[in-house]
C-alpha cells in the first residue's frame, strides 16, 4: 500500500524558515516524481514544485523561486520541502504527492496527510 | 500559465441528483484534466485523470467528458459521501494549476 507519512505541524514567525518532511512507503521511491502543493486556509490548491527522487533534480513554481528548495534522501525514502522568508500568506496546509504518468497523462494520485504550517509574530 | 477556471463555484443538490461541473482551461490542454475530490480536513484524492478515465477505486457513478479547454465531471446519482468540494487540474504544462474549485452541498 503506497503511503505519505508527512512531518507534524509547525508553528514559525515571519521572516523565519520551514522544513517539512514526506516519508515514503510501499513503492519505489526513486520511480516517482513527488511534488508539494499547498493549500491556505479556506483556498484552493496551489502547486509549487517538483522533485525527481532518482536524480534530485527539481522544478519550482516561478512564485516560489529563491525561496523554495526541494531535496530528498534516498536511503530513507524521504523528501523535503523547506520554505524560507516566512510571510503570514505562506500559513497554509502543505502537501506532498506522488506524481504519476499513465498513457501520457500525468496526474497526482497519492497524497500525504498534509502539514499545517502557521506563520504568526 | 494556464488559467482553470471552474463553474459553478458551489452548488447545492440531493442525494440520488445528477450533477455537472464544468471546467474551462485558458488555452487548449488537450486532454490532460485531472479531477479531484477533497473533504474538510483531508488531502485530495484522485477521481478521474486524462479528462476521461476513472482512476482505480473510484465509483462508477463519477464521470468525466471533454478535451480541449471545455471539460465536466458529472456524478450520476450524488450519494451521500459525494457532498464535497471538486478541483480541476490541469498537466499539460508546468506550472500545473487548479481550478478554484467547486463545493457539492446538501440542499
Amino acid at each position: 500500500q503506497v503511503q505519505l507519512v508527512q512531518s507534524g505541524a509547525e508553528v514559525k514567525k515571519p521572516g523565519a524558515s520551514m522544513k517539512v518532511s514526506c516519508k515514503a512507503s510501499g513503492y519505489s521511491f526513486t520511480g516517482y516524481y513527488l511534488h508539494w502543493v499547498r493549500q491556505a486556509p479556506g483556498q484552493g490548491l496551489e502547486w509549487m514544485g517538483w522533485i525527481n527522487p532518482n536524480s534530485g533534480a527539481t522544478n519550482y513554481a516561478q512564485k516560489f523561486q529563491g525561496r523554495v528548495t526541494m531535496t530528498r534522501d534516498t536511503s530513507i525514502s524521504t523528501a523535503y520541502m523547506e520554505l524560507r522568508s516566512l510571510k503570514s500568506d505562506d500559513t497554509a496546509v502543505y502537501y506532498c504527492a506522488r506524481g504519476l504518468a499513465v498513457s501520457g497523462a500525468a496526474m497526482f494520485d497519492w497524497w500525504g496527510q498534509g502539514t499545517l504550517v502557521t506563520v504568526s509574530s | 500559465d494556464i488559467q482553470m477556471t471552474q463553474s459553478p463555484s458551489s452548488l447545492s443538490a440531493s442525494v440520488g441528483d445528477r450533477v455537472t461541473i464544468t471546467c474551462r482551461a485558458s488555452q487548449s490542454i488537450t486532454s490532460y484534466l485531472n479531477w479531484y475530490q477533497q473533504k474538510p480536513g483531508t488531502a485530495p484524492k484522485l477521481l478521474i485523470y486524462g479528462a476521461s478515465s476513472l482512476q482505480s477505486g473510484v465509483p462508477s457513478r463519477f464521470s468525466g467528458s471533454g478535451s480541449g479547454t471545455d471539460f465536466t465531471l458529472t456524478i450520476s446519482g450524488l450519494q451521500p459521501e459525494d457532498f464535497a468540494t471538486y478541483y480541476c487540474q490541469q498537466s499539460f504544462s508546468i506550472p500545473r494549476t487548479f481550478g478554484q474549485g467547486t463545493n457539492v452541498e446538501v440542499k
